[in-house]
C-alpha cells in the first residue's frame, strides 16, 4: 500500500494524559500537512511541512500541539495535558509542491 | 480570514438524477480547487481538481470553476446510492495549505 498511513486508527486517552500521532507520507511527496475534524465540520488547519520545515502553524493551534518531521519523512503530533475539547479526528495529508492532497484514514481520539 | 463557503444540506436527489454542489470562497488569489468525497466516519479522498476557468469532466463528474464570480461546482450525473456522502469543496492559493468548507450532506435516493 503507497498512500498515506496513519498510526494509530483510534486513541482513548484519559483528560491529562499525553498522546503522539504517526503520520507516513507517500513517499515522493515533500509536503505534509495536519488537519483536525470535528462531527459535522470541515477538516481544521493545524500545521504543514515542506520537506523537514514546518512552513505555518494555525493560529489556532495551542501550545499544548507540537509536531515534527525528521529528516522530512514521516511526522508526529503530539498533543499534551489533552482536553476533552481535543476530542477529533485527526487527519494527515501529503503532496508534491501545491497539487492534490492525498489524505490518511485518520486517528480518531476520544478524550475521557 | 479565509473562507470557503459550502451549503450544508442534506441534499437529497432520487436515483439517476444530476446532483448540483456548491462552493463560494472569499480569497480571490485562489488558483486550485478540489473536490473530496467523505463517507460517515471515513476520511477524505479526492475526487476532482480544477485549476482554470470551465469545466472538467471526469467520468460521471463535472467540476465547474468561475474565478470572476469565485463560484467553484461538481455535478454528478447518473446519481447512484453510492454517491451518499459529504462533498468537501478545498480551496488553496498554491502558497498555502488547501482551506475547507464544512462539506455538503448528499443522500441519493433509491
Amino acid at each position: 500500500d503507497t498512500g498515506v498511513s496513519q498510526d494509530p486508527r483510534h486513541k482513548i486517552t484519559k483528560r491529562g494524559q499525553n498522546v503522539t500521532f504517526r503520520c507516513d507520507p507517500i513517499s515522493e511527496h515533500n509536503r505534509l500537512y495536519w488537519y483536525r475534524q470535528t462531527l459535522g465540520q470541515g477538516p481544521e488547519f493545524l500545521t504543514y511541512f515542506q520537506n523537514e520545515a514546518q512552513l505555518e502553524k494555525s493560529r489556532l493551534l495551542s501550545d499544548r500541539f507540537s509536531a515534527e518531521r525528521p529528516k522530512g519523512s514521516f511526522s508526529t503530533l503530539e498533543i499534551q495535558r489533552t482536553e476533552q475539547g481535543d476530542s477529533a479526528m485527526y487527519l494527515c495529508a501529503s503532496s508534491f509542491q501545491p497539487t492534490e492532497a492525498f489524505f490518511g484514514q485518520g486517528t480518531r481520539l476520544t478524550v475521557v | 480570514q479565509k473562507e470557503v463557503e459550502q451549503n450544508s444540506g442534506p441534499l437529497s436527489v432520487p436515483e439517476g438524477a444530476i446532483a448540483s454542489l456548491n462552493c463560494t470562497y472569499s480569497d480571490r488569489v485562489s488558483q486550485s480547487f478540489f473536490w473530496y468525497r467523505q463517507y460517515s466516519g471515513k476520511s477524505p479522498e479526492l475526487i476532482m481538481s480544477i485549476y482554470s476557468n470551465g469545466d472538467k469532466e471526469d467520468g460521471r463528474f463535472t467540476a465547474q470553476l468561475n474565478k470572476a464570480s469565485q463560484y467553484v461546482s461538481l455535478l454528478i450525473r447518473d446519481s447512484q446510492p453510492s454517491d451518499s456522502a459529504t462533498y468537501l469543496c478545498a480551496v488553496t492559493t498554491g502558497n498555502t495549505p488547501l482551506v475547507f468548507g464544512k462539506g455538503t450532506r448528499l443522500s441519493v435516493i433509491a
